[in-house]
């Protein structure tokens, strides 16, 4: 069956990034894009950017645009979300999810990564 | 940017019941490109209906949703214990695709 598993928590100082990995397992890593969306406590879900894996391709959300880099090694059938200048702000839960292309709706999800950003 | 905005907040309803859950979009979303998700505390969302009307694979046909342009529903025919959990829309119709704030259903 199709999984997505993410790595786990993480607790960062304001200023750092965090980088956190999303394992596809049951299908073509390179066949579907995957996208991130994080939820902030009592805030609804936020879409941040979608990565294409077979060529690299990526689009980012306007309000995190030189801020997130969205990559992948299709050799580990891996996505990754890399977010810089983290602020408390930041402190979310952060989701992958795959989109079954050409259709655009999130039809599996990670189980999501906390992070949270402390002093 | 499209917002999406839920109607209600909250519903209060018995097993059994019937539930209407209303999302309403600030600009016309492609019936292509609307969906619902549940989501249970301490889990990811779960999509339930794509492309406004169609059941993903495994939802029961107590769910169903319908609309068009700006206003969209989804229905539960009749509630399982099962069900209470928060309901989200979401617009995939253009950049940045946005979610709405979400309905929770809870028990009466």
């Amino acid at each position: 069956q199709v999984l997505l598993v993410q790595s786990g928590a993480e607790v960062k100082s304001p200023g750092a990034s965090v980088k956190i990995s999303c394992k596809a397992s049951g299908y073509t890593f390179t066949s579907y894009p995957v996208h991130w969306v994080r939820q902030a406590p009592g805030q609804r879900l936020e879409w941040m950017g979608w990565i294409t894996p077979d060529t690299g391709d990526t689009k980012y959300s306007q309000k995190f645009q030189g801020r997130v880099t969205l990559t992948r090694d299709t050799s580990a059938s891996t996505a990754y979300m890399d977010l810089s200048s983290l602020d408390s702000e930041d402190t979310a839960l952060y989701y992958c999810a795959r989109v079954p292309a050409p259709s655009e709706e999130l039809d599996h999800w990670g189980q999501g990564t906390l992070v949270t950003v402390s002093s | 940017e499209i917002v999406l905005t839920q109607s209600p907040d909250t519903l209060s309803l018995s097993p059994g019941e019937r539930a209407t859950l209303s999302c309403r979009a600030s600009q016309s979303v492609s019936s292509s490109y609307l969906a619902w998700y549940q989501q249970k505390p301490g889990q990811a969302p779960r999509l339930l209906i794509y492309d406004a009307s169609t059941r993903a694979t495994g939802i029961p046909d107590r769910f169903s949703g319908s609309g068009s342009g700006t206003d969209f529903t989804l229905t539960i025919s009749r509630l399982e214990p099962e069900d209470f959990a928060v309901y989200y829309c979401h617009q995939c119709d253009s950049s940045p695709r946005t979610f709405g704030q979400g309905t929770k259903v809870e028990i009466k």
